[in-house]
């Protein structure tokens, strides 16, 4: 079977760093995505990582280790607009188009 | 502008009702999907249809009927829903095999 694990919520104050782990279980994988999704609105893609190592883009950071099937999201500076739900998602091999998700995580930034 | 419409944005309906959800998307993408959305819960893949061609999904009840009649164009019949499927409802577009999907609005929906 497939499944994600990912923390149901996280708290951080403006300008600090907050790391949202990923842990996956897969029959094949392609890759791991990252969306946010601000309350009210559509997911929003992130970043994506195929290969071992680290992708930045700007504030946010995304690291992938495919040999311990573990991810994770890296914001910096945080600011107050960065509080939304960010969602991990793995794309199978054997699967064409098949994304899965995980549960989210919630981030608070706080004054 | 996700360039990924919906409509409706929210809709109530009863368990003897037939509604529809239409999807556009306008970016010339070849595959879309919809997606359930529940409170706590991760994203549900429902449908997807890849180069117009539909990706059966057999945990799907058959009251959730999908139709894409065109690659711009997806929707979702819906027919004697039950309370457990209100939910938000969304769809999404790609290229095939390509990672970055872009996502609708989404529709609210609500059944009594």
């Amino acid at each position: 079977g497939q499944s994600l694990e990912q923390p149901s919520e996280v708290t951080a104050v403006e300008g600090a760093i907050v790391q949202i782990n990923c842990t996956y279980q897969t029959s094949g994988f392609y890759g791991l995505s990252w969306y946010q999704q601000h309350d009210g609105g559509a997911p929003t893609f992130l970043s994506y990582n195929a290969l071992d190592g680290l992708e930045e883009t700007g504030r946010f950071s995304s690291f992938l280790s495919r040999s311990d099937s573990y991810g994770y999201l890296l914001l910096q500076e945080l600011q107050m607009k960065d509080s939304a739900s960010y969602f991990c998602a793995v794309r199978t091999l054997y699967n064409n188009n098949d994304m899965r998700f995980g549960a989210g995580t919630r981030l608070t930034v706080k004054p | 502008e996700t360039g990924v419409t919906q409509t409706p944005r929210h809709l109530v309906m009863g368990m003897t009702n037939k509604k529809s959800l239409k999807c556009e998307q306008h970016l010339g993408h070849n595959a879309m999907y919809w997606y359930k959305q529940s409170a706590k819960k991760p994203l549900e893949l429902m449908f997807v249809y890849s180069l117009e061609e539909r990706v059966e999904n057999n945990s799907v009840p058959s009251r959730f009927s999908p139709e894409c009649p065109n690659s711009s164009h997806l929707f979702l019949h819906l027919h004697t829903l039950q309370p457990e499927d209100s939910a938000l409802y969304l769809c999404a577009s790609s290229q095939v095999f390509e990672e970055t999907q872009y996502f609708g609005p989404g529709t609210r929906l609500l059944v009594l």
